[in-house]
Formats: structure tokens, C-alpha cells, sequence
């Protein structure tokens, strides 16, 4: 069965701190790993990996791939408050469809 | 240029009714779909569609029907509306089937069946 497993479940930190969130995936095919943010409403874009190795940053986000251990990586530096949210990792199967199957989602609070 | 619109924002309603919950979009973008999101369980695809006239289903499509006759427009239907729909749904879109980029979502419509 597919599967894409977030960790940790729910974070707790203080403003300027460092997190990372975690994402594993099973999958049958795989065409790319796409990280989404979530605050009250629609999921927000944030990095879509497809090479193993290669960081994607933006601002104090980075994410990286690994596709040997079927895993990818969010880091978020000195956190803010405006970072609080749920994070979501899905996996795109490719082909003509494009089917994503999601994790669950690590919900971060950063406090002040 | 409104992006990715969803009505009702919300709605709550009584088992076995019926109702329509509205995707439109105005990017002209040809690849349409339905998820919906469950504490514990992620989004889930409910339906989609690759182009006007053409609609296939997803991972979790019972009770649900869809149709696709404009590119603007995908609409999702409850026929019959079960407490088991409660849940929050989300249309996304992207401008072409098959394309490697993210998909753009709508800001959501919850659902509450009781």
C-alpha cells in the first residue's frame, strides 16, 4: 500500500529556533515531493523536489530529497510566529493523472 | 483574475440531503480535482478530471459524483449527504494534465453532516 509518513505529529517551539520536519514515502511510482504549508485555509506551495541531493531553499526554508532512502527533509531557521501552521509532504505519482497522495501533516506552534 | 474559487464556505446538513459544492476557475487551467481532508488521514482525491467532458475517480469516490462540462467549472455532488462527508474540501487545478508542477488549491468548503 502507497504511504507517506509525516514526523513529527505536532511541534511545539520558540521563536528562533530551528525545526525540521521529517517525510518518508512507499510509493509505486514516484514522479516528484512536493511541500505545502497550510495556515487557516488552502494549501500554500512551497518546494517541489524531484533530484536526490539537491537543497531547495527559499528565505529560512530548505528542503532536500533523498531518493535512495525514500525521504525528504523541511528545515525552517529562526522561526517566527507567522511560520505556525501544518506543514504537508505529498508525493506525485506521475503520469497523466496528477495523483498526489499525502502525509497527515506536522502542525507547527511557534511561540513568542 | 479570482484563482481558484469554492461555494459555499461552508455548509452544514441533515443526513440524506443533497447538495452541489462549487469549483470554478478562471486561469484556464485544463486539470480539475476534488480532495477532501480528515484529521489523521491527509487529503485524499475524491475525483478528476484531465479535460472538459472527462472525469475519472480517485481514491475515495464513493458517494460523491462529478462532471466536467466546461474547462471553468467541476462541481462535486452529494446525493445523498452521510455523516461520514464531514469533512473539509478542497478543489485544486493545474494549467495543463500531466505537467510536473504543484497543484493550485481553492480555499476550501466545510462540510458538516448531521
Amino acid at each position: 500500500e502507497d504511504k507517506v509518513v509525516q514526523s513529527p505529529l505536532s511541534l511545539v517551539v520558540h521563536e528562533g529556533d530551528t525545526v525540521t520536519l521529517n517525510c518518508s514515502y512507499e510509493v509505486t511510482n514516484f514522479r516528484s515531493l512536493l511541500w505545502y504549508k497550510q495556515e487557516k485555509k488552502a494549501p500554500t506551495f512551497l518546494f517541489m523536489l524531484t533530484s536526490s541531493g539537491i537543497e531547495k531553499k527559499s528565505g529560512r526554508l530548505s528542503s532536500i530529497l533523498d531518493k535512495k532512502e525514500l525521504f525528504s527533509i523541511l528545515n525552517i531557521t529562526a522561526t517566527q510566529t507567522g511560520d505556525s501552521a501544518i506543514y504537508l509532504c505529498a508525493v506525485d505519482y506521475g503520469g497523466a493523472t496528477n495523483k498526489l497522495i499525502f502525509g497527515t501533516g506536522t502542525l507547527l506552534a511557534v511561540q513568542p | 483574475n479570482a484563482g481558484v474559487t469554492q461555494t459555499p464556505k461552508f455548509q452544514v446538513l441533515k443526513t440524506g440531503q443533497s447538495m452541489t459544492l462549487q469549483c470554478a476557475q478562471d486561469m484556464n487551467h485544463e486539470y480539475m480535482s476534488w480532495y477532501r481532508q480528515d484529521p489523521g488521514m491527509g487529503l485524499r482525491l475524491i475525483h478528476y478530471s484531465v479535460g472538459a467532458g472527462i472525469t475519472d475517480q480517485g481514491e475515495v469516490p464513493n458517494g460523491y459524483n462529478v462532471s466536467r462540462s466546461t474547462t471553468e467549472d467541476f462541481p462535486l455532488r452529494l446525493l445523498s449527504a452521510a455523516p461520514s462527508q464531514t469533512s473539509v474540501y478542497f478543489c485544486a487545478t493545474l494549467f495543463r494534465t500531466g505537467a510536473n508542477s504543484p497543484l493550485h488549491f481553492g480555499n476550501g468548503t466545510r462540510l458538516t453532516v448531521t
